[in-house]
């Protein structure tokens, strides 16, 4: 089965606190692909990263980590010294690499950024 | 900048009442993508055009069309809409080659609809 858990609903944390939002995934693929995307108020979602199966390397983009754990199955984001405008809901996704183009699609993180 | 555009943003119709949503690239990415977001859920996937073929969802509803005139634009067409497909409605595009890796999905803005 394929799947992908996001067990945190939602998250609320004062503004410049560091915050991680899990992601745990589920598949029987040797070769598969992870994305995470940001879904701010205004609805429209915004690609973020996307990581392919045989990379393990952590990536660092600003303010913005990625932590990939094949051993634990993992692709956990976490925001460093949060802003008020990283409020938005977060979407791990896993394709599979003979799914025809579907992305199996965690439930979300609401997170919320308090000033 | 290129871009995912989608038309109108908001649109409002009647129960029954024929609606058609449109969205345009500027990406020159060859799949295109229409997925259904109701409130608190992540998007589900209508279908997608593969250049210029059609691939439909196996649970999606015959209520739910598409056309792809050509490769920037795509359109979703609900032929009757009922109070239940009220709802936020996102185009999507990626680059894709067979025998490649996957890319990522740009989105647009999306278009929500309400069903009176």
């Amino acid at each position: 089965a394929q799947k992908v858990t996001q067990a945190q609903t939602e998250i609320s944390v004062v503004e410049k606190e560091d915050v991680t939002l899990d992601c745990v995934y589920e598949t029987r693929d040797t070769t598969y692909y992870l994305f995470w995307y940001k879904q701010p108020p205004s609805g429209e979602l915004v690609f973020l990263i996307r990581r392919n199966s045989f990379d393990e390397q952590n990536e660092i983009s600003g303010r913005y980590s990625w932590n990939f754990q094949k051993s634990t199955s993992s692709f956990n984001f976490t925001i460093t010294a949060s802003q008020v405008v990283d409020s938005a809901v977060y979407f791990c996704a896993l394709r599979r690499e003979d799914s025809n183009y579907q992305l199996i699609w965690g439930a979300g993180t609401k997170l919320i950024i308090k000033p | 900048d290129a871009m995912v555009i989608q038309n109108p943003r908001y649109q409002v119709t009647q129960f029954g009442k024929p609606v058609t949503l449109s969205c345009s690239q500027t990406l020159n990415h060859n799949v295109m993508y229409w997925y259904q977001q109701k409130s608190s859920q992540a998007p589900k996937l209508l279908f997608h055009y593969y250049d210029k073929d059609f691939n439909n969802e196996a649970d999606t509803p015959d209520n739910f069309q598409s056309r792809r005139p050509n490769t920037s634009f795509c359109f979703l067409d609900i032929r009757s809409p009922g109070l239940g497909d009220a709802a936020m409605y996102l185009c999507a595009t990626s680059r894709e080659k067979a025998g490649s890796s996957y890319n990522e999905q740009f989105f647009g803005p999306g278009t929500r609809l309400t069903v009176l």
